[in-house]
């Protein structure tokens, strides 16, 4: 049973618009929220995180949203560049319980 | 400050054997965890080390073993490789358990043949 689901594989958006990566979670005891970058034949790289007590954070062109009655959230990043092409995860957590992650959604900024 | 180091980077093994590879975290992270990453199946956790005690242990087989030593290095163990034990093998580490960041190292790509 997948408690974080990334329901898009993929996603291909123009350079300088606008990507939108959505993840939808199970667990209401969650409240703790992370996305990772992932290139290829490395390690994930942190870019965000937020708390179950916001509804919003921002970090440069990266700001993540979370709906809790939806169980949803999304990152957006504004503009987007080739260099952000990877994969993203996002992760979620509660107590000392291990972090949860989603598949993964591949992004492809085309030039 | 230095990021996780993970070595070795690569390793090639044949069914049967066994394979042990190592984690060091950021300096002062206590908390280590371990997943093990294919295609098309994310990031699956094996287990967690806290204080040199595993504190959490994912849906694997009694195959795949860690510790963790008093200086927060860690190190898994896995024996009688299958080829399906062929993955992208990650460390990464936090200060604490929970809700906590965790670091990523670039991970040991192993190939069991």
């Amino acid at each position: 049973d997948q408690q974080v689901k990334q329901n898009s594989p993929s996603l291909s958006v123009q350079e300088g618009r606008i990507s939108i990566l959505n993840c939808d979670y199970t667990n209401s005891m969650f409240d703790y929220f992370l996305w990772y970058k992932k290139y290829p034949a490395e390690g994930p790289t942190f870019l965000i995180s937020i708390s179950s007590i916001k509804d919003k954070n921002e970090d440069g062109r990266f700001t993540v949203f979370l709906n809790k009655s939806a169980k949803h959230l999304s990152l957006h990043i504004v503009p987007s560049q080739p260099g952000d092409s990877a994969v993203y995860f996002c992760a979620a957590v509660t107590g000392n319980t291990p972090l949860v992650f989603g598949k993964g959604t591949r992004l492809s900024v085309i030039a | 400050k230095a990021g996780v180091t993970q070595t070795p980077r690569y390793l090639i093994k044949t069914r049967g054997q066994q394979v042990t590879l190592s984690c060091s975290p950021i300096s002062g992270h206590r908390s280590v965890s371990w997943y093990q990453q294919t295609p098309g199946q994310g990031l699956q956790f094996l287990f967690e080390y806290f204080s040199e005690t595993q504190r959490n242990k994912g849906n694997f087989p009694g195959r795949f073993s860690g510790r963790q030593f008093s200086n927060s290095r860690s190190e898994m163990n896995v024996s009688t490789l299958e080829l399906g034990d062929s993955a992208l093998y990650l460390c990464a580490s936090s200060l604490r358990q929970g809700r906590e960041t965790q670091y990523f190292g670039p991970g040991t790509r192993l190939l069991v043949l």
